[in-house]
């Protein structure tokens, strides 16, 4: 079975700061993992994906994730926030193995304080 | 192309009756799943189909719960008889055999349809 713990249901930054949102995987095959994010009364729409190969993806609007296998994470950040940013964001995960299946996380809800 | 539609974007009704809810996918994408999202329990798969045939129907949480999809550009999410509980966002997203060049399947999703059960 595969899992994803997002840690921090809500998150608070500046405009301009530093965005960080956490999301730890479980996974007993190689993952594939994904941030989707969710604005208001809308549907999903994918950041980025890890497949393989590089660690490091970027994504739209300057996101970019890294696949650390040692910590089992893929943590987003984005260098500097914007006003347009807030909105809500999920981690998921897959694998080659059923992948049709994406198992979620709960969200972490991104409010950008001007 | 326009993208996974879903109808009606909100629908409000009374515990007992039936509902219905529609999604047409993106053209030429051969697997369609329904979520449901809620605050208490987040986002969670309900059912998904391939080439039009259900693949897995576990999340289905009763069978007060069917979908069908009759051809590859519909299908339909039914709840009979609704109730409160069944208070949600319900999301179509439809992916592409294609997207498996590189193993992962992405999902494109509706804008879902907020189901109000009074």
């Amino acid at each position: 079975a595969q899992s994803v713990t997002q840690l921090g249901s809500h998150v608070s930054v500046s405009e301009g700061a530093l965005v960080l949102l956490r999301c730890n995987y479980s996974s007993s095959v190689p993952p594939y993992l994904f941030w989707y994010v969710q604005y208001p009364n809308q549907g999903l729409q994918l950041l980025l994906k890890y497949t393989t190969g590089a660690t490091l993806v970027k994504g739209i609007n300057g996101f970019e994730a890294e696949f650390k296998k040692s910590e089992t994470s893929f943590h987003l950040t984005k260098p500097s926030a914007h006003m347009s940013d807030a909105a809500e964001y999920f981690c998921a995960v897959s694998s080659l193995f059923g992948n049709e299946k994406l198992t979620f996380g709960t969200g972490t809800r991104l409010t950008i304080i001007p | 192309d326009a993208g996974v539609i879903q109808s009606p974007r909100h629908e409000v009704t009374e515990m007992g009756q039936e509902v219905t809810l529609r999604c047409k996918p993106i053209s030429g994408h051969d697997y369609l799943f329904w979520y449901r999202q809620t605050m208490m329990r987040g986002l969670e798969l309900l059912i998904y189909f391939n080439n039009n045939v259900p693949i897995d129907d576990s999340g289905m949480p009763e069978d007060r719960f069917s979908a069908k999809m009759p051809n590859a550009s519909f299908s339909t999410l039914k709840i009979q008889p609704s109730e409160p509980r069944d208070s949600a966002v319900y999301f179509c997203a439809s992916s592409s055999r294609d997207g498996y060049s590189s193993g992962a399947n992405v999902l494109t999703f509706g804008a879902g349809s907020r189901l109000t059960v009074l």
